[in-house]
């Protein structure tokens, strides 16, 4: 079993539509990171969160660190949202729970939004 | 201010040769670290260095080394290059002991 799970895999939705991407960890994190790519390989840092919620325009993501479940959200979805999203997990390592930054990621959300 | 590049954006070689790769962290960011993105995988993790050293390491082999250098770019060196190693290699800088990450737009090598 991966230590990052995402789902779905595929997501199809039709513009306006509200989407939902899921992420589940079964590490000891010190933060999560969603991340968009596009076709050509580009990665986007779209947030980082230890816990709770932020927003930014349509986009709101999500934490819940005692379930280890993070969820990203897209309201009014568009088709310049298509995109692959992937959640990737900061794990805690080392004496006194230092981090050195080794990112582990899931498989990521091959979303495509139609007009 | 520059983000993270990398060079080059394309690369093709043939079994057995030996590549590198090259990356400029983003402007105050001190580590850097690289993954390997097959077609249809998320990115897998290979090392991070800090401070001109390999201070992390994923499960790849030995034919993946590494070099950091004194104004923190850093160099991606495979040798015996397998058709296995084609993929998408992504660099990615931050300053160390913060949380944020900046990546670079990655080096597409294709192994014949």
């Amino acid at each position: 079993k991966n230590e990052v799970e995402q789902s779905p895999q595929n997501l199809t939705a039709q513009e306006g539509e509200f989407i939902t991407i899921n992420c589940s960890y079964s590490v000891g994190i010190s933060a999560l990171h969603w991340l968009q790519q596009h076709p050509g390989g580009g990665i986007v840092s779209l947030f980082m969160l230890s816990s709770g919620k932020k927003k930014h325009g349509r986009l709101i993501a999500t934490i819940n660190i005692q379930e280890k479940h993070s969820s990203l959200h897209i309201t009014a979805s568009h088709p310049r949202d298509s995109a692959v999203y992937i959640c990737a997990v900061k794990e805690l390592k080392g004496a006194g729970g230092t981090s050195y930054g080794k990112l582990t990621f899931g498989q990521g959300t091959i979303l495509t939004v139609h007009p | 201010d520059a983000g993270v590049t990398q060079s080059p954006t394309h690369l093709i070689k043939t079994r057995g040769q030996q590549v590198t790769l090259r990356c400029s962290p983003k402007s105050g960011h001190d580590t850097v670290s690289w993954y390997q993105q097959a077609l249809g995988q998320g990115p897998q993790f290979i090392f991070q260095y800090y401070e001109e050293e390999e201070r992390q390491r994923g499960n790849f082999p030995d034919r993946f080394s590494g070099h950091q250098f004194p104004n923190y770019s850093s160099e991606l060196n495979v040798n015996a290059l397998l058709l296995g190693d084609s993929a998408l290699y992504l660099c990615a800088s931050s300053l160390d002991y913060s949380y944020g990450y900046t990546f670079g737009s990655g080096t597409r090598l294709t192994v014949v």
